[in-house]
């Protein structure tokens, strides 16, 4: 298995708090990404990053903000928890072009 | 843009059973083709992938993938399935270029392989 962490892996908050989730590689690679697994969704790309403090916006990333200090470490932060955001989060890391992503075990949310 | 399609929600079937795990996609760019498998309460496992050549990949457990490029299609087989096959599998592409592996997924597949 590739060397990411997740962590926490299972967290409840309440409606209104901020949360971060975070992300932790060995790899060394470039690339990382959140994702969020919802039923009937599949997985849909949060945030991702290509580099240390290069972060962009993936199809679902209002209400959420990213960042990467080191190349080791990737943090989603909701600011302000809501139901809709109750959800699987999976971080994955890549490093770019044929090799595909690799992903963590995941982080299951719920916001109540 | 890309889009994925995976017509299955559900798949039951028997062990020993061949099975047909359907993917179509729609891209304006040249793309990569990706498998993923997914166990109960775990990660994506990356099942196999086709980046270029031939269009028939095989995984080492015994899962193939035929690129179909005039159908945009990328199906899933296996000739027979086993009950630890039992998983959700999901089809993704990522565009060529752009850098990284953007990934845009299907809704996902749950293959359920009975006795």
């Amino acid at each position: 298995d590739a060397g990411i962490t997740q962590s926490p892996r299972h967290k409840v908050t309440e409606t209104g708090t901020p949360v971060t989730l975070r992300c932790h590689q060995t790899e060394n690679h470039r690339y990382m990404y959140w994702y969020r697994q919802d039923p009937g969704h599949g997985l849909r790309l949060i945030h991702y990053s290509y580099g240390v403090k290069d972060t962009d916006k993936g199809e679902v990333s209002d209400g959420y903000s990213v960042s990467r200090s080191k190349t080791e470490d990737f943090l989603l932060t909701l600011e302000s928890a809501t139901s809709s955001q109750t959800s699987v989060y999976f971080c994955a890391i890549s490093e770019g072009g044929a090799g595909g992503a690799f992903f963590g075990q995941g982080t299951r949310l719920t916001v109540v | 843009a890309q889009s994925v399609t995976q017509l299955d929600s559900q798949v039951p079937v028997f062990e020993e059973a061949p099975v047909e795990l359907r993917c179509n996609y729609s891209s304006s760019v040249s793309v990569y083709l990706f498998w993923y498998v997914q166990y109960p309460n775990q990660g994506l496992q990356l099942l196999l992938k086709y980046l270029s050549g031939s269009t028939l990949v095989e995984s080492i457990n015994g899962f193939e993938a035929e690129f179909n490029k005039s159908q945009t299609s990328f199906h899933l087989r296996k000739p027979s399935v086993h009950i630890s096959d039992t998983a959700e599998y999901f089809c993704a592409v990522s565009p060529l270029t752009g850098g990284g592996n953007k990934l845009t997924f299907g809704t996902g597949t749950q293959l359920k392989v009975e006795l």
